[in-house]
């Protein structure tokens, strides 16, 4: 079973309006952490925004924040104001686990193409 | 200004070749990672290195051998690859392996197996 899932394989959005990218994911961890990343053409993955499952307070960073529902075990990313060089393809990640090795494994979902337009 | 540098941006090579990927990071961190990024499919991670120790394999074919003298510095040796390995490798890091540390990738290497 998938363990992030991204059900917009595409969005469109006009410039300056707010646009939400979707994203559930599944765990049987308590303690988990929430990604969104975000890839232009150029293909570098720029991290745009966290949230770790114990924060109380939705992650907000610029124009970017995270609508996270915990019970429905969703992570939506909320762009405001968008922007042309707002497109490109989003990722939503989870971090999970630790294990023997402690170390933290991101599962990625399939992303989602954001196309801006004027 | 980038923190995580990746060469060559750009690679074709023949089945039979040998090449490496190189991969350096300049925020000091400690975990340095290999991810695959197949068209299509959820990015797969491939290795990881804390202190230049690989702490996770994952179920990567020896073809791929990966190599980390240092801190700052993370390899991926490629030799005998198959067309279907064909994809953009890119390379992370984050200050420690430990929750909630965020890691930051590189530009990536677009390699094209012929």
């Amino acid at each position: 079973a998938q363990k992030i899932t991204q059900t917009q394989p595409g969005m469109f959005v006009q410039e300056k309006e707010a646009v939400t990218l979707d994203c559930t994911y599944d765990t049987s961890d308590q303690s988990y952490g929430l990604f969104w990343y975000k890839q232009p053409s150029s293909g570098e993955m720029i991290f745009l925004i966290y949230q770790g499952s114990y924060d109380e307070q939705n992650a907000t960073e610029g124009r970017y924040s995270l609508n996270f529902q915990k019970a429905r075990k969703s992570a939506n990313l909320v762009i405001s104001a968008s922007q042309l060089g707002d497109s490109a393809m989003y990722f939503c990640a989870m971090r999970e686990g630790g294990g023997n090795t402690g170390f933290q494994k991101l599962v990625f979902g399939t992303g989602t193409r954001l196309l801006v337009s004027p | 200004e980038t923190g995580v540098t990746q060469t060559p941006r750009h690679l074709v090579m023949g089945m039979t070749n040998k090449k490496s990927l190189k991969c350096e990071q300049h925020l000091g961190h400690n975990a340095m990672y290999w991810y695959k990024q197949s068209a299509k499919k959820p990015l797969e991670l491939m290795f990881v290195y804390s202190l230049e120790e690989r702490v996770e394999n994952n179920s990567v074919p020896s073809r791929f051998s990966p190599e980390c003298p240092n801190s700052s510095h993370l390899f991926l040796h490629l030799h005998t690859l198959q067309p279907e390995d064909s994809a953009l490798y890119l390379c992370a890091s984050s200050q420690d392996l430990g929750g909630g540390e965020t890691q930051y990738f590189g530009p990536g290497t677009r390699l094209l197996v012929l």
